[in-house]
């Protein structure tokens, strides 16, 4: 466990819905990421936050994806109107500590299917 | 842009044997990290590397990397079967902001 949890671990959706998962980062840590994850492939960049502030997006994330950091603690991910194409694993992380430098924390990740 | 390439992407080999797995990127980084996922789990921190010439060794397992190459390589001692999982790298991109590249994956199945 490395304290950084997700929620739900796995989410049946039928296409044209909306989603939502939510990411808790070890508590100290002001960094936090979103990655994708396919079988067979390694972690796609989605999205990143420094405390509440949304630095970067990957070119991946359409206009369906948002995320937000509210007062800079937990995060969610929104994907609206679903696609098949939108399965995969969601991925959060967390990172920021000095002792830890700059290793990213991952959590256990949201399945997501989309039927 | 920056790539990371693996190789080999799948790799079997028998119990007590040694090798190594290939991690390459394209553009300048001081910093990689290798992790490792068993299916259907998240991604578990392995080794941080920091600078040229690092070296981190845990147990079987001993991570190099070579900035002015962007190469690291993961080196496997006497594989037992509990190493059976997929191995990543990421390379560190700061360009204002952190991002970690991850690399495809190298899929390991260590034979009894």
């Amino acid at each position: 466990d490395t304290g950084v949890s997700q929620d739900p671990r796995h989410k049946i959706t039928k296409r044209g819905q909306n989603v939502t998962f939510r990411c808790d980062p070890i508590s100290e840590h002001n960094r936090l990421y979103w990655y994708r994850q396919t079988l067979g492939q390694g972690p796609e960049f989605l999205t990143y936050f420094q405390n509440e502030a949304q630095l970067e997006k990957s070119r991946l994330l359409s206009n369906r994806f948002s995320a937000e950091r509210p007062k800079g603690s937990f995060s969610t991910l929104e994907i609206q109107r679903t696609e098949q194409g939108d399965s995969a694993m969601y991925l959060c992380a967390s990172s920021g500590l000095r002792k830890t430098g700059n290793t990213i924390y991952f959590g256990e990740g949201s399945w997501l299917t989309v039927v | 842009e920056l790539k990371v390439e693996q190789n080999p992407l799948f790799l079997s080999m028998q119990e007590g044997k040694n090798y190594t797995i290939y991690c390459n990127y394209s553009t300048t980084s001081d910093r990689l990290y290798w992790y490792r996922q068993d299916p259907g789990k998240s991604l578990e921190s392995l080794f941080v590397l920091l600078s040229n010439g690092a070296v981190k060794q845990e147990g079987r397992l001993m991570a190099s990397l070579d900035t002015k190459a962007r190469l690291s390589t993961l080196h496997i001692t006497a594989a037992v079967h509990d190493l059976s999982a997929t191995y990543f790298c990421a390379v560190e991109q700061y360009a204002g902001t952190y991002k970690y590249i991850f690399g495809t994956g190298t899929r390991l199945k260590v034979l009894a």
